[in-house]
């Protein structure tokens, strides 16, 4: 399975953006990247996901590098609320695949 | 958004004792749904694959006489912890995908979590 490495945390001041890093040197053709984020005591919460162009939504956006080998998911303000852990993750092309994941980042924002 | 809940959200039971953990797809239908576990300050491991209609897949290491999976339905997973131990207190957590998506594209949408503490 194509691995991913990510920051072990980062910070952030509310109303900020954000660019969390994550790089997946090893992914194949027809591999997607999948972020999703965990609140404390909570399932984990989709937040966006690509193949090779770059992608919106009403969370976040993600930048994927030409060469997709590293991508970076964009949140434009950071609130109190968007503080958790931010998994970057990949899923092959067959059906029924699942995560792999990481230790993820850990996000704090800063009043 | 597709929604997937899970019941009970905390359970408390005493050492020995079976529980019973449910994964509903509540606005659409999962043939795949995951069982994941997590601990604390830990990331999330796979456990096991359920499958409708057919046996589960589980990972290594994961004893399927312990861990017993039930996918009896296109919208019900069931995941019983048998004869649990004070180690087998975690954060289990499943997911279902698919909504006509396939492949690597297809997003999968995860419970809320169940938190089991075994005394």
């Amino acid at each position: 399975d194509a691995k991913t490495t990510q920051p072990n945390s980062m910070e952030s001041n509310e109303e900020e953006p954000v660019h969390l890093p994550c790089n997946h040197s090893t992914i194949s053709g027809t591999d997607y990247i999948h972020w999703y984020r965990q609140l404390p005591s909570q399932g984990p919460e989709y937040v966006i996901h690509g193949l090779t162009s770059n992608v919106n939504n009403r969370m976040a956006s993600l930048a994927i590098a030409e060469d997709r080998k590293s991508s970076t998911l964009i949140l434009h303000r950071a609130t109190l609320r968007d503080a958790a852990v931010y998994y970057c993750t990949l899923l092959g092309d067959n059906y029924g695949q699942n995560f792999v994941f990481g230790p993820g980042t850990r996000l704090s924002v800063l009043p | 958004g597709a929604v997937v809940s899970q019941h009970p959200s905390r359970v408390i039971c005493k050492s020995g004792t079976s529980v019973k953990i449910e994964c509903r797809s509540l606005d659409f239908q999962a043939t795949t749904m995951f069982w994941y576990r997590q601990f604390p300050k830990q990331s999330l491991m796979l456990m096991a694959t359920s499958n409708e209609g057919s046996k589960a897949t589980y990972e290594q290491g994961v004893e399927k006489d312990k861990f017993l999976i039930n996918h009896a339905s296109l919208t019900l997973s069931t995941l019983t912890v048998t004869s649990a131990h004070p180690e087998d207190s975690s954060f289990y957590i499943c997911s279902a995908g698919g909504l006509g998506t396939r492949g690597g594209g297809e997003t999968q949408y995860f419970g809320p979590g169940t938190r089991l503490l075994v005394l």
